[in-house]
């Protein structure tokens, strides 16, 4: 079990509406991400987290939020789905800068 | 800035073969880390070697084994008899800062 789990798995969700994706850890990991996967453009950063409450813009934060309340929890909400924002999502966790990352299995959304 | 160039963007291999995926970086860091993670056709992302801007010993496992030299800022992946279990999307990733830089990944596949 790698401590890290996302939800929902798939979602197919309507053009304008708000979507709300969840990461969840157990490892008390500092660090959180959220990137998309797209073919040709391979992992794209959305936004992370470094603790509670702190939060940064990654390359691709447009139309995107998210929110950090407790460690345990990051979430990702697309304030107004639209249809490129249909792709695959992952989470990731990091205990600290020494290592890498591990990620969640996926989200995969998409836009009608 | 930092950056990661997997010049290939897919392999087509023979059971058997070796195969070598290149990753060459640019960072101004003098303390980094290098990562290889696997994607394969399920699609989770696996996290396969770390290593260190200090350490350049190779390192083997198994079949798999890893050439770091920073002479030429490269850290590239070789698989030794490939199998079909290897087909899989291949990423580099550089880190040393809040956020891992992901090169756009090579997509190998092992034919029987």
């Amino acid at each position: 079990d790698a401590g890290i789990t996302q939800s929902p798995r798939h979602k197919v969700t309507e053009t304008g509406t708000p979507v709300t994706l969840r990461c969840h850890q157990t490892e008390n990991h500092r660090y959180m991400y959220w990137y998309r996967q797209d073919p040709g453009h391979g992992l794209r950063l959305i936004h992370y987290s470094y603790g509670v409450k702190d939060t940064d813009k990654g390359e691709v934060s447009d139309g995107y939020s998210v929110s950090r309340s407790k460690t345990e929890d990051f979430l990702l909400t697309l304030e107004s789905a639209t249809s490129s924002q249909t792709s695959v999502y992952f989470c990731a966790i990091r205990p600290d800068l020494n290592y890498g990352y591990t990620f969640g299995s996926g989200t995969r959304l998409t836009v009608v | 800035a930092q950056k990661v160039t997997q010049a290939q963007t897919e392999i087509s291999v023979v059971e058997k073969e070796d195969v070598t995926l290149d990753c060459v970086y640019e960072t101004r860091d003098t303390t980094y880390y290098l990562f290889w993670y696997k994607q394969p056709p399920s699609g989770e992302l696996v996290f396969l070697i770390r290593r260190n801007s200090f350490d350049e010993q190779n390192e083997i496992s198994g079949r798999y084994s890893w050439n770091f030299q920073k002479s030429t800022s490269s850290f590239n992946f070789t698989i030794t008899a490939s199998q079909v279990v290897d087909s899989a999307v291949y990423f580099c990733a550089l880190g040393g800062s809040e956020k891992l830089v992901f090169g756009k990944g090579m997509k190998l596949t092992v034919n029987p």
